[in-house]
């Protein structure tokens, strides 16, 4: 009940395209689901985040959704830039408590010029 | 603001040794939380500590410790190392360790031999 599955593994999308990266969690507790990018050589870094009582949001080009009957949420990279390529974690916890966070696996993203 | 700060950047250690990584959060943070991570694993929890003490724990044998001392820094430590564990360490820290915002470090990148 305390995974967070996150896919695809790895994408490569082309410059201008749109990146699309899903993640499912099973723990109906959860209300805070954030996304972390992270550059080599740097720790992640908070991308945006989402609470279940909004199906969207949206911070530039980055756009979460969230499905909450289907216990999903995804990331959405419009008109994808090579500053993107990094890789993107999806993560899950409550908010009313002290719950670690629990993290995707991490989806590697090339967006080819 | 200075961010998290993790020494030393770059270890190397032989197998059978000791190794102990510093973490230093951001002012006012309490919370600290440890990573591993290695390549397709993504993050692996290690330990929470808030306030001095360890509040969350993951699945890690009781060779990696940890400890918080009353300025919020913290320390985390391999005992007789393996192979296994070469692996970039990651800490983060968080206001109040409510499931708010991770800060990460740069991390520690740990190689055995």
């Amino acid at each position: 009940q305390q995974q967070v599955k996150q896919s695809p593994q790895s994408l490569i999308v082309q410059k201008g395209g749109i990146s699309i990266i899903n993640c499912a969690y099973e723990n109906t507790a959860f209300d805070y689901f954030p996304w972390y990018q992270q550059f080599p050589g740097k720790g992640p870094a908070l991308l945006i985040a989402i609470r279940p009582d909004v199906s969207e949001k949206k911070e530039g080009r980055f756009t979460i959704s969230f499905n909450k009957s289907a216990k999903q949420f995804s990331l959405h990279i419009m008109d994808s830039q090579p500053g993107d390529s990094a890789t993107y974690f999806c993560a899950a916890s409550r908010m009313d408590s002290n719950y670690q966070l629990i993290w995707g696996a991490g989806t590697k993203l090339i967006i080819k010029p | 603001k200075a961010g998290v700060t993790q020494t030393p950047r770059y270890l190397i250690k032989t197998r059978g040794q000791q190794v102990t990584l510093s973490c230093s959060p951001i002012s006012g943070h309490r919370s600290v939380s440890w990573y591993q991570q290695t390549p397709g694993q993504g993050l692996q929890f290690l330990f929470e500590y808030f306030s001095e003490t360890q509040r969350n724990k993951g699945n890690f044998p009781g060779r990696f410790s940890g400890r918080q001392f009353s300025n919020s820094r913290s320390e985390m430590n391999v005992s007789t190392l393996e192979l296994g564990d070469s692996a970039l360490y990651l800490c983060a820290s968080e206001r109040s360790g409510g499931s708010n915002e991770q800060f990460f470090g740069p991390g520690t990148r740990l190689t055995v031999l």
